[in-house]
């Protein structure tokens, strides 16, 4: 299967600070990306699609200028968390798709998160 | 929201027996997908079934879909202890592009 790869896996930053996360798919390109947020025991959120070469859609209740998306190629998303603080400490998961626009979703290994 | 809701929550089980796990959902569909997620990692693809299908099979893996009730149900048969792991379900429904909605979750716990 397709493999998308996630980094950093773990990030601890102090309060105030921006994080970057960076989602590659490494064997295909994908035009359209897909990241979520999770809350220990909890289901995966959509927080926003991030489109190739134009703006990323946000979901109802997203602080776009918050969680910033950029999609500057056809294999690299990120999403950088601005002025963290501690109610963001979260995983953060990547996912992207292969062919049809409601097959499956290939996901990266996620990012923890932890703002002290 | 149109996020699904699985039940049971957590469920626990021996090795060797059945794990049914039940998700629904409350708009139309074009497929219901599910994935399984070890802890702290990313979600792996188990099974789609589109919403013209009923029932479909992946090894031990069985998937069906009731389109009227809005449910669908995932059967892992002859379970063993590497089996643990969160499982969920996730709907593409119709006119929302390509967005998934994923439910709630079940935790399966496979003792020795």
């Amino acid at each position: 299967g397709a493999v998308v790869s996630q980094h950093p896996s773990w990030v601890i930053c102090k309060s105030g600070t921006s994080v970057k996360i960076e989602c590659r798919s490494l064997d295909f390109q994908a035009t359209t990306m897909f990241w979520y947020r999770q809350f220990p025991k909890q289901s995966l959120m959509l927080m926003a699609t991030s489109n190739e070469g134009s703006k990323a859609t946000y979901e109802q209740g997203v602080e776009k200028d918050k969680f910033l998306i950029n999609h500057a190629s056809l294999t690299l998303s990120t999403l950088t968390v601005t002025s963290a603080h501690p109610e963001d400490s979260s995983f953060y998961i990547c996912s992207a798709r292969v062919g049809a626009i409601t097959g499956e979703l290939f996901f990266g290994e996620g990012s923890r998160l932890t703002v002290l | 929201s149109q996020q699904g809701e699985e039940d049971p929550q957590a469920l626990s089980i021996q090795e060797g027996e059945n794990a049914t796990m039940n998700c629904s959902y409350k708009t139309s569909i074009n497929n219901l997908q599910w994935y399984r997620q070890n802890s702290g990692r990313g979600l792996v693809h188990l099974i789609l079934i589109r919403s013209n299908e009923r029932e479909k099979h992946s090894g031990r893996l069985r998937v069906t879909l009731d389109t009227s009730k809005k449910s669908s149900s995932l059967l892992i048969t002859a379970s063993r202890a590497a089996d643990t792991a969160s499982y969920f379900c996730a709907t593409a429904h119709t006119g929302t592009a390509s967005k998934l909605t994923f439910g709630t979750g079940t935790r399966l716990q496979v003792t020795l």
